[in-house]
């Protein structure tokens, strides 16, 4: 059964980098035609998806973030990663990171969530 | 982008009622459209794939329709457990967008 387990710090100081890795167990990154993604959720509000990387390498990043976002793949530790940088406390946010694939490409697989807060 | 537009924004119902959630996206997206239901604390949690399509262990309860513009997301009879916020989300083209939610509330 295909598990996602999120790991990253929870504090996160202004104008820095915001880390987070999500790793893929009971599956394989390298599987055909699946995007592994990141969503986040500030608190109280609605869901915003952040960016994908497809099997193939393939990168896809909402235009509101996509000056500061980097999501990666270490396919020897069968793990992906998002970068964000020059953060800023409406990054403040809890972040998902999940799978999409075939039927309906929708997102079936979710992380555990990770509260980062972007404080001094 | 595809601006995905949920109504209403919140609801109140009893158990045992019947609800429909309403999503409308702001261009043609065929049948590419997800519902997730999420609960305080929790991940969001599939429900409805391809518009109509329901997500293995869901309840029958829940069934979604609609293609093109607009789509529908109806709880034939209400459970105490599926109170909660509920989205729609395209997955047509990207950016993938998300509806604003829906807040379903006991009443």
């Amino acid at each position: 059964q295909l598990q996602l387990q999120q790991s990253g710090p929870r504090l996160v100081k202004p104008s820095e980098t915001l880390s987070l890795t999500c790793t893929i167990s009971g599956g394989s990154f390298s599987t055909r035609d699946n995007h592994w993604g990141w969503i986040r959720q500030p608190p109280a509000q609605g869901v915003e998806w952040i960016g994908s990387i497809h099997y193939t390498g393939n990168t896809y990043y909402s235009p509101s973030l996509k000056s500061r976002v980097t999501i990666s793949v270490d396919t020897s530790k069968n793990q992906f990663s998002l970068k964000l940088n020059s953060v800023t406390a409406t990054d403040t946010a809890v972040y998902y990171c999940a799978r999409r694939g075939a039927p309906g490409y929708s997102y079936d697989v979710w992380g555990q969530g990770t509260l980062v807060t972007v404080s001094s | 982008d595809i601006q995905m537009t949920q109504s209403p924004s919140s609801v109140s119902a009893s158990v045992g009622d019947r609800v429909t959630i309403t999503c409308r996206a702001s261009q043609g997206i065929r049948s590419w459209l997800a519902w997730y239901q999420q609960k305080p604390g929790k991940a969001p949690k599939l429900l409805i794939y391809a518009a109509s399509n329901l997500q293995t262990g869901v309840p029958s309860r829940f069934s979604g329709s609609g293609s093109g513009t607009e789509f529908t997301l109806t709880i034939s009879s209400l459970q105490p457990e599926d109170f909660a916020t509920y989205y729609c989300q395209q997955v047509n083209s990207f950016p993938i967008t998300f509806g604003q939610g829906t807040r379903l509330e006991i009443k």
